[in-house]
This record gives structure tokens, C-alpha cells and sequence, in this order.
């Protein structure tokens, strides 16, 4: 499974975008990437995830890039709620039957 | 619609003394899967289930042992509890989302082995 890195922590001013980058330089082709966070000691809650295209919900979006080798998640409007750890995750979809594997992620703290 | 329900929610035990952790999920998922969180740490998987009646080892199976007797319940079993096993645990159930495999976890339940 494709391996990624991420910063440790990042700091975003609150009502601006937050952009957060991961490097999943040895993805496959099968593999997605996907994006959860955790605030404060609740539950990890799923963002997003996307496979070759630029994916975008209500909470966030997702740009991969052209090779697949980076992607950035964007809090296009931070608020303070948004103050948590995201994690960037590659695996195969559900069909490949294998769980997420969660690594330390990025700290992100939104400031007033 | 509750999603993923974990009890109990705080626990305190000794040594040696053993109990078990519900999930339980209402999505009518295949999987389900039990972590540990450990004090500034990540989440690592302890075991999962791809199906009723099916387990799995994770990363750190070591001092526990699972049931998935129906496929709405994952349980957690700590024969013989350690402090080394204070931690919050998550329980998670996943189902296909556009191709992917996308959980949804419980609040968590956290343990504290005296």
C-alpha cells in the first residue's frame, strides 16, 4: 500500500482557505485517496475522497494532481470548528476488502 | 439513525480483570473494525471484520479477541486487562461509497486499566 506524508501541523488564519497537502508519491492505479479528520478526541469523521479526478462536497474539496503523486484538501472558508487532525489516506477501494490504515496527520489550528 | 453506537462510553478496570466492548451499527455494513487511540498518537487497528461471522487481525491484535456473531454487532474482549490497554477505543463500519470504502465511527469508549 502507497505510503503518505504529510505536515505535522499548519496554521490557517480563521475565513481564509486552508490548504493542506499530501504526498502519496508510490500510489497505484486502484488506489484512492482519502481524507478524515478528528477533532478533539471525537471520532474521526470522513471528508472526502476522489480516484484521477478533482472531487468537491460541502465540506471541502479535493485537487489531485495530474500524476496522482499529490493532492491538497481545501477548507475553502476556515472556521474555528475546523481546528482538528487530518489524516490523508491511500488504499484500495471497497471491493479490495483491506481497512484504512491511519497515520499521524496534520495538525491544523485555525486562529482567530 | 443512530450510525455507530459504542458502549460503555468510560470504563475504569484492574488489572487482570476483563470486559467487553459493544458496537453496534444500523447501516446494514459488511465491515466493521475496532482501533486504539493512545494519548497524542494516531489510530491503529486492532482487529476487523470483512462480514458476519469473519475477523481479522489488525496492527496491534495482541491481548484481545473479537466476535461478529451478527452482522450489526462487532464485539471487544479483553480477557485480562493491562495497563498498557488504556486507551479510547474506536469502533468503525464502512460501506461502498462511489467505489471506495468509507467508514463511519462511534464516539469512543475510553478504558482505564489501574
Amino acid at each position: 500500500d502507497a505510503k503518505t506524508t504529510q505536515p505535522t501541523s499548519m496554521d490557517c488564519a480563521e475565513g481564509r482557505a486552508a490548504n493542506l497537502p499530501c504526498n502519496h508519491s508510490t500510489i497505484s492505479g486502484n488506489e484512492y485517496v482519502y481524507w478524515y479528520r478528528q477533532i478533539h478526541s471525537q471520532g474521526p469523521q470522513y471528508i472526502i475522497h476522489g480516484l484521477k479526478n478533482n472531487e468537491t462536497n460541502e465540506m471541502a474539496s479535493l485537487i489531485i494532481t495530474e500524476d496522482r503523486k499529490s493532492s491538497t484538501l481545501i477548507l475553502p472558508h476556515a472556521t474555528l470548528r475546523d481546528t482538528a487532525v487530518y489524516y490523508c489516506i491511500v488504499r484500495v477501494g471497497y471491493s479490495g476488502n483491506t481497512p484504512l490504515v491511519f497515520g499521524k496527520g496534520t495538525r491544523l489550528s485555525v486562529i482567530a | 439513525n443512530a450510525g455507530v453506537t459504542q458502549t460503555p462510553k468510560f470504563r475504569v478496570l484492574k488489572t487482570g480483570q476483563s470486559m467487553t466492548l459493544l458496537c453496534a451499527q444500523d447501516m446494514n455494513h459488511e465491515y466493521m473494525y475496532w482501533y486504539r487511540q493512545d494519548p497524542g498518537m494516531g489510530l491503529r487497528l486492532i482487529h476487523y471484520s470483512v462480514g458476519e461471522g469473519t475477523t481479522a487481525k489488525g496492527e496491534v491484535p495482541d491481548g484481545y479477541n473479537v466476535s461478529r456473531l451478527k452482522k450489526q454487532n462487532f464485539l471487544l474482549g479483553l480477557e485480562s486487562a493491562a495497563p498498557s490497554q488504556t486507551s479510547v477505543y474506536f469502533c468503525a463500519s464502512s460501506g461502498p461509497v462511489r467505489g471506495a470504502n468509507v467508514l463511519t465511527f462511534g464516539a469512543g469508549s475510553r478504558l482505564t486499566v489501574l
